[in-house]
């Protein structure tokens, strides 16, 4: 089966760049989500179509695709931004969506 | 605003199926997919399929395949989701999520928790 990797963890501190990525051999030929899940929350959209970020999300929030890793960036980091952030594409025929194993980002 | 209801938690016994239902409400409910995530306490996000409400077609990931089902009724906005077969390892929060096509998931309900325990 599809899969997209993750990593487990990623720890910064406020103010920080904290960087996640997600690998997988379809995703350069299908977009990436990326979404914010924070404890007994539903997950929320927080990058979509690799880069374009949606109304109401924090500018320091980015996405980036090279070649089969895309990255979520996040830019000055602040303690609301902990959480639990989860990549999301589909198989290269773009009938199965699939979601990484998602990446727990502490702020320190 | 955009809003999907879910509806209450479930207890249910190993062999047993459970029906999750999602209400639409804020816009057109046969314009936009409705997909089905489910979460196990502690555990990552899994895609389990999506459904065109305005169709009624489907599409179910492979691992739920023969085990679930997905359906609508548009007079009320509702869409639900059937697991047959149920196990302990189904035991999860389930969530409907509306998904605008390129633009994704956007917009998410609740959460069901449905236990499976003898």
């Amino acid at each position: 089966s599809y899969e997209l990797t993750q990593p487990p963890s990623v720890s910064v501190s406020p103010g920080q760049t904290a960087r996640i990525t997600c690998s997988a051999d379809a995703l350069p030929k299908q977009y990436a989500y990326w979404y914010q899940q924070k404890p007994g929350q539903a997950p929320v959209l927080v990058i979509y179509k690799d880069s374009e970020r949606p109304s109401g999300i924090p500018e320091r929030f980015s996405g980036s695709s090279s070649g089969t890793t895309v990255t979520l960036t996040i830019s000055g980091v602040q303690a609301e931004d902990e959480a639990d952030y989860y990549c999301q594409s589909a198989d290269s025929s773009g009938t199965y969506k699939v979601f990484g194993g998602g990446t727990k980002l502490t702020v320190l | 605003q955009v809003q999907l209801v879910q509806s209450g938690a479930e207890v249910k016994k190993p062999g047993a199926s459970v029906k999750v239902s999602c209400k639409a409400s804020g816009y057109t409910f046969t314009s936009y997919d409705i997909n089905w995530v489910r979460q196990a306490t502690g555990q990552g996000l899994e895609w389990m399929g999506w459904m065109n409400p305005n169709s009624g077609n489907t599409g179910y990931a492979q691992k739920f395949q023969g085990r679930v089902t997905m359906t609508r009724n548009t007079s009320i906005s509702t869409a639900y989701m059937e697991l047959s077969s149920l196990r302990s390892e189904d035991t999860a929060v389930y969530y409907c999520a509306r998904e605008a096509g390129t633009l994704g998931i956007g917009s998410w309900g609740q959460g069901t928790l449905v236990t499976v325990s003898s």
